[in-house]
């Protein structure tokens, strides 16, 4: 079974506007983490905002929110004010448990974002 | 500053030959990762190293030899490698401490093997 589930492969934005990537996850352990890694055409992946299981309150990071549903066990990327930058490959990923086997993070398949003039 | 450095870039290599990736990082991170990623794909973990021992090997071909000579380098050793062995190899360190656990990534080295 998918531990890490994103159901858009790809989505459209306009620029300047609010986009919504989902990212439900499964995992029975209660210590866990939830990551979202941007990954533009040149390959880099790079590091957006963390979510850890235990947290109270909704990760922001800048324009980057992760809307943390604990009990829907959803994790979703919030991206407000697209930039045509932000055209990229959106992964989701979790570490199950504190430090369960090295750290070992667990991706989902991705969303393709594109941001329209 | 949460720099990992990769080298080579790009990397083009027969299937005789014996090449070597090399992963750098000073962040004082003791966790360090290889992972091997196809286009339009997720990455897949191949290595783990913490503490400069290997810690998980994920039934990786023994053509990819990892190597951990010192806490801030990594290395990939190619050898006989296979054209299904193109792809993105992504090096990347874990910050690891209260209220965080994040892993950092490399800009990645695009292998090609003809």
């Amino acid at each position: 079974a998918q531990k890490i589930t994103q159901t858009q492969p790809g989505m459209f934005v306009q620029e300047k506007e609010a986009v919504t990537l989902d990212c439900t996850y499964d995992t029975s352990d209660p210590s866990y983490g939830l990551f979202w890694y941007k990954q533009p055409s040149s390959g880099e992946m790079i590091f957006l905002i963390y979510q850890g299981s235990y947290d109270q309150q909704n990760a922001t990071e800048g324009r980057y929110s992760l809307n943390f549903q604990k009990a829907r066990k959803s994790a979703n990327l919030v991206i407000s004010a697209s930039q045509l930058g932000d055209s990229a490959m959106y992964f989701c990923a979790m570490r199950e448990g504190r430090n369960n086997q090295g750290g070992k993070l667990i991706f989902g398949q991705g969303t393709e974002l594109s941001v329209k003039p | 500053d949460t720099e990992v450095t990769q080298t080579p870039k790009h990397l083009v290599m027969g299937m005789t030959n014996k090449k070597s990736l090399k992963c750098e990082q000073h962040m004082g991170h003791r966790a360090m990762y290889w992972y091997k990623q196809k286009a339009k794909k997720p990455p897949e973990l191949m290595f783990v190293y913490s503490y400069e021992k290997l810690s998980i090997n994920e039934s990786v071909p023994s053509r990819f030899s990892p190597e951990c000579p010192n806490s801030s380098l990594l290395n990939l050793h190619l050898h006989a490698l296979q054209p299904e062995d193109s792809a993105l190899y992504l090096c990347a360190s874990r910050q690891f401490q209260l209220g965080t656990d994040t892993q950092y990534f490399g800009p990645g080295t695009r292998l090609t093997v003809l």
